[in-house]
């Protein structure tokens, strides 16, 4: 069975950094590309970052760019991301959520996701 | 970058009606959509992919069509586990959602 487990969430203040992780289980994790997607409180989906399966290929959302970093781990099944100079506006469940086909070398169709984890930026 | 547009936002309706959401891209997106379902607390379910395809234990009443720019979810025969929000994604082009639409009880 799939399984992403999210964790690292919680308070930070504004301009302060936060890292999540993903745990992935019940897949060849190495084979598939990875994304972060999140959810302000009683809002809609925003996809914000992707790692392709083989670390090659990173893209960030426009409102992330240059403050957030992507990356994983295929010998430990883990996916992060690194969050730095955080805003009020990040605030939002992250879901880490794989790809759909194995190997695509862009985001595409997310087969899984995880249950999210809670990113509060508040002072 | 590419916009997403669904429509309506909200959507009421009864057990057994028929109902069809749209989704419009603000440019060509060939047929790279996929459709996702979502309860309260809950993460999103894929429900279709590239615009058309079932994904792989979700009931035969959903159904997408549509490609280039305007596509379609069709829910058959509406039932009481439908009653969700639903979002359409674009991803010819990195990913974008759309707003969402609620579908709600008439």
């Amino acid at each position: 069975e799939v399984q992403l487990v999210e964790s690292g969430g919680g308070l930070v203040q504004p301009g302060g950094s936060l890292r999540l992780s993903c745990a992935a289980s019940g897949f060849s994790f190495s084979t598939y590309s990875m994304n972060w997607v999140r959810q302000a409180p009683g809002k809609g989906l925003e996809w914000v970052s992707y790692i392709s399966s083989n670390i090659n290929t990173i893209y960030y959302a426009d409102s992330v760019k240059g403050r957030f970093t992507i990356s994983r781990d295929n010998a430990k099944n883990s996916l992060y991301l690194q969050m730095n100079s955080l805003r009020d506006e990040d605030t939002a469940v992250y879901y880490c959520a794989r790809d759909r086909p194995p190997r695509s070398s862009t985001p595409a169709s997310f087969g899984y996701w995880g249950q999210g984890t809670l990113v509060t930026v508040s002072s | 970058d590419i916009q997403m547009t669904q429509s309506p936002s909200t959507l009421s309706a009864s057990v057994g009606d028929r109902v069809t959401i749209t989704c419009r891209a603000s440019q060509s997106i060939s047929s790279w959509l996929a459709w996702y379902q979502q309860k309260p607390g809950r993460a999103p379910k894929l429900l279709i992919y590239k615009a058309s395809s079932l994904e792989s234990g979700v009931p035969s009443r959903f159904s997408g069509s549509g490609s280039g720019t305007e596509f379609t979810l069709t829910i058959s025969s509406l039932q009481p586990d439908d009653f969700a929000t639903y979002y359409c994604q674009q991803y010819n082009s990195l990913g974008t959602f759309g707003q969402g639409t609620k579908v709600e009880i008439k």
